[in-house]
């Protein structure tokens, strides 16, 4: 059973378009982060997010925890081909846990 | 952060035979993890390795198919014995960040082909 499910699975969009992935679950989760993954690399990770309700910018990337702490959403404005990669959202569910579950994953595909 | 080195980073092997993939992190870690992501899929957790007691296996992973070595804090290895295509892989190595929010690092993987 995957409890964070991502979506869309794929996404293809031209540059200067904006983009959102979504994260959801029906567990709660402590803390949500969400890693980034380019060919050949291991996931780096962009941001945590702790707090329901919370709000990060990385520059062009907006990252929000939902107030229930079940979900996350990733809004990327005026993509470019950089920023294409595998997203994945992953969640602790307790705080001090070693262990992150990982979402199923967003590829997205960026073209100049 | 933390810097984690993985090799070999790809391999093409023989059914039947066994890879050793090796992690070395450059900074002390209590719990090291070993991951695997088939093609295009997303990471599912083989195992946690402690140093100094035996490594701790999800379900559907075992010691004899997956047998890890963590001989001190700062490096781990994880062999894929008796491979089959369908252990065709990439395998990554993962360390937790020292914040309490369970941030992972990972180093680049290996990509294990089995022919």
């Amino acid at each position: 059973t995957q409890l964070l499910e991502q979506s869309p699975q794929f996404l293809s969009i031209q540059e200067g378009e904006n983009l959102t992935v979504y994260c959801n679950s029906s567990s709660v989760f402590s803390s949500l982060q969400w890693y980034r993954q380019e060919p050949g690399e291991g996931p780096v990770l962009l941001v945590t997010v702790v707090t329901g309700g919370e709000v990060k910018k990385l520059k062009r990337l907006t990252f929000q925890f939902g107030d229930a702490r079940k979900d996350s959403s990733l809004h990327i404005t005026a993509a470019q081909p950089g920023d294409t990669g595998l997203y994945l959202c992953a969640g602790s569910k307790t705080y001090n846990t070693d262990k992150l579950i990982f979402g199923t994953g967003t590829r997205l595909q960026v073209f100049p | 952060s933390a810097v984690i080195s993985q090799k070999p980073s790809r391999d093409i092997c023989q059914r039947g035979t066994s890879l050793t993939i090796q992690c070395q992190v450059d900074s002390q870690v209590t719990m090291m993890f070993w991951y695997r992501q088939q093609p295009g899929q997303s990471l599912t957790l083989i195992a946690t390795a402690n140093q100094g007691s035996e490594a701790t296996y999800e379900s559907g992973f075992v010691i004899d198919k997956f047998p890890i070595s963590r001989p001190n804090l700062t490096f781990s290895t994880l062999t894929v014995s008796n491979m089959s295509p369908e252990d065709s892989s990439i395998y990554l190595c993962s360390v937790e960040g020292r914040g309490m929010n369970t941030e992972a690092f990972f180093g680049q993987g290996t990509r294990l082909t089995v022919v």
